[in-house]
């Protein structure tokens, strides 16, 4: 089945720095790639639409300044969470979909980062 | 915006049957989806159903949905310790918070 992968799947950085998370389709290509964030005992987020080629959708609430999303690729995506604070730890999730399934508009997610901010 | 729902516990002894329950608001959804999360992975999809069935069966699992009441439900038959998990429903790109389903032996 269609893979995606995440690096890192965990980072701890001190407040104040940047951290990127990068999201890879890994045998298929995906137009369209999500980030989510999930909170404990809480639903994931999304928070933002990527499209290969074009700038990121992020939902409402969503500082598109501090959460850059690029996509800059078929098969790549990523996430630059920028001057993190503490508040900014959490698991984030990316996922994407096949340009090939134009059906069930099937999610593949990747395993997540669990990002920490000291 | 959307609004998912989710109970978030569920624990069933093991060989019993278990029922998790979602509501959700947009009636507009083409398809709704149901996720298994097991602890340290990532999400991977256990089945959909298309908006205009009532009901779907995909071996142990059953999918019901009420359309009018926006109500979904997924039935897991003969539950075994292997289905603890986190179960998450979502209408697209919105997801419920989840249901922690522990199963006891």
């Amino acid at each position: 089945g269609a893979v995606v992968s995440q690096h890192p799947s965990r980072v701890i950085c001190k407040s104040g720095t940047s951290v990127k998370i990068e999201c890879r389709s890994l045998d298929f290509q995906a137009t369209t790639m999500f980030w989510y964030r999930q909170f404990p005992k809480k639903s994931l987020m999304l928070m933002a639409t990527s499209n290969e080629g074009s700038k990121a959708t992020y939902e409402q609430g969503v500082e598109k300044d501090k959460f850059l999303i690029n996509h800059a690729s078929l098969t790549l995506s990523t996430l630059t969470v920028t001057s993190a604070h503490p508040e900014d730890s959490s698991f984030y999730i990316c996922s994407a979909r096949d340009v090939q399934d134009r059906g069930s508009y099937e999610q593949y997610f990747g395993p997540g980062t669990r990002l920490t901010v000291t | 915006g959307e609004d998912v729902e989710q109970s978030l516990f569920l624990s069933v002894r093991e060989g019993d049957s278990s029922v998790i329950n979602c509501t959700y608001t947009d009636s507009s959804s083409t398809y709704l989806y149901w996720y298994k999360q097991e602890p340290g992975a990532g999400l991977q999809l256990l089945t959909y159903i298309f908006s205009n069935m009532d009901m779907k069966q995909d071996q142990r699992l059953t999918v019901l949905l009420n359309k009018k009441d926006k109500h979904l439900s997924l039935r897991i038959a003969d539950t075994q310790t292997g289905d603890s998990a986190i179960y998450f429903c979502a209408d697209n790109l919105f997801f419920g918070t989840g249901t922690r389903l522990t199963v006891i032996p």
